[in-house]
Order: C-alpha cells, then sequence, then structure tokens
C-alpha cells in the first residue's frame, strides 16, 4: 500500500536550515508529483509548492520562493524540502501528500513539527 | 491569489443528523475543461488531512456515501448525512485550479 513516511521533528535555532525527507513506497515515485505543505497549529493549511519526480521540475508557492527548496532521490523514493533562513514563523507542521491528476493529495505524510527557538 | 471562504466555522451536530458547509471562492472554479478545481479534505484531530471529495462532487476513494459535494463555479457545499463520531475533525475546502493553491480556514465539526 502506499506510505509516506516523513522524518522525525526538528528544533532549530534562527537562521539556521533543515531539510526534512518523505520517503514513500507502494507507487511509482519517480513518475509523481510530489506537494509539500505548512499547517501552524491550530491554523489552516498551506500550500508550499511541489516537484515531479521524473526531472526534478518544480513550482512554487511565490510566498515560499527563497524559503523552500523541493529536491527528490529517486534512487530512494523520498523527497526533500529544505527550509533555509528559518525564523520563529517558519514553525509549524509540514506535511507531504502525493498529487496525482485526478484525486490530488490522496495520501499524505504523518507531518514533522519544525520548532526554531534559540 | 483565490480566496476560499467557509462558513461556519464551527457546527454542532447530533450524530444521525445531517450537516452542510460550505465555501465560497473569489474566482470561478470552473475551467475551460469542464472541471471544477474544487476539493474537500478532513483532518481529524492530531491526524494528517485526507480527501473527501475531489472535482467537486466526486467522491474520494474509500470514502462513505453519506458525503457528498455539490456547488457552481464559486459557491459549493458539503454535505455529510447521518453524522458518525469518526466525521469529527476540521474540513477544508481548497482550490487547486491556480498556483497557489489555497484552501479555507477550515469548518469544525463536533457533536453534540
Amino acid at each position: 500500500q502506499v506510505k509516506l513516511q516523513q522524518s522525525g521533528a526538528e528544533l532549530v535555532k534562527p537562521g539556521a536550515s533543515v531539510k526534512l525527507s518523505c520517503k514513500t513506497s507502494g507507487y511509482t515515485f519517480s513518475t509523481s508529483y510530489m506537494s509539500w505543505f505548512k499547517q501552524i497549529p491550530g491554523q489552516s493549511i498551506e500550500w508550499i509548492g511541489m516537484i515531479y519526480a521524473g526531472d526534478g521540475g518544480t513550482g512554487y508557492n511565490q510566498k515560499f520562493k527563497g524559503k523552500a527548496t523541493l529536491t527528490v532521490d529517486t534512487s530512494s523514493s523520498t523527497a526533500y524540502m529544505d527550509l533555509s533562513s528559518l525564523t520563529t514563523e517558519d514553525s509549524a507542521v509540514y506535511f507531504c501528500a502525493r498529487r496525482v491528476t485526478v484525486a490530488p493529495f490522496d495520501y499524505w505524510g504523518q507531518g514533522v513539527m519544525v520548532t526554531v527557538s534559540s | 491569489d483565490i480566496v476560499m471562504t467557509q462558513a461556519p466555522l464551527s457546527v454542532s451536530v447530533t450524530p444521525g443528523e445531517s450537516a452542510s458547509i460550505s465555501c465560497r471562492s473569489s474566482k470561478s472554479l470552473l475551467h475551460s475543461n469542464g472541471i471544477t478545481y474544487v476539493y474537500w479534505y478532513l483532518q481529524k484531530p492530531g491526524k494528517s488531512p485526507q480527501l473527501l471529495i475531489y472535482r467537486m462532487s466526486n467522491l474520494a476513494s474509500g470514502v462513505p456515501d453519506r458525503f457528498s459535494g455539490s456547488g457552481s463555479e464559486t459557491d459549493f457545499t458539503l454535505k455529510i448525512s447521518r453524522v458518525e463520531a469518526e466525521d469529527v475533525g476540521i474540513y477544508y475546502c481548497g482550490q487547486l485550479l491556480e498556483n497557489p493553491y489555497t484552501f479555507g480556514a477550515g469548518t469544525k465539526l463536533e457533536l453534540k
């Protein structure tokens, strides 16, 4: 069955960077899209961007350009998101979700809490 | 950006009764291909969101047929008939017509 397994919670200092992972299984990763989302606890969902594993092509929410960088490793069926120059406003839960054409975001990772604090 | 406005922000429902959640978009979500790019997700407490309805009115795999979606180009409704305890959570509508994809603020469904 389809699974998206995200890396563990992160505690990082302001100004630092962090790389989150989303390891997939149960489907053909190399011809699929992956999206990432941000959710501050108690708030709604924000779409960060999307990457096509086939060629690494990306599309970003303008709000997150320069903040998030999406990459993939097809050899391990894993998607990554780098978050840079972290501030307290980046403290949130981050989700990865598979994007399929007809029924997008049908499978989600469990989410990872990123806390930015000195 | 397309703004998605949900109402109400919370709803309390007696088990077995029905509930409706509204969502309005600031722009038509009807594409020239005839597809309306509105989606509904449920986030149960402490869990990841799950897809309920895609393309306005299509039931996602594994979702009970107590859930249904309808609407027009800018006004959409999620209806839950015979609400059960497992339906508790926050419901989000979202648009996937344009970058950036955007979501409503969410509607919290509780049981009476």
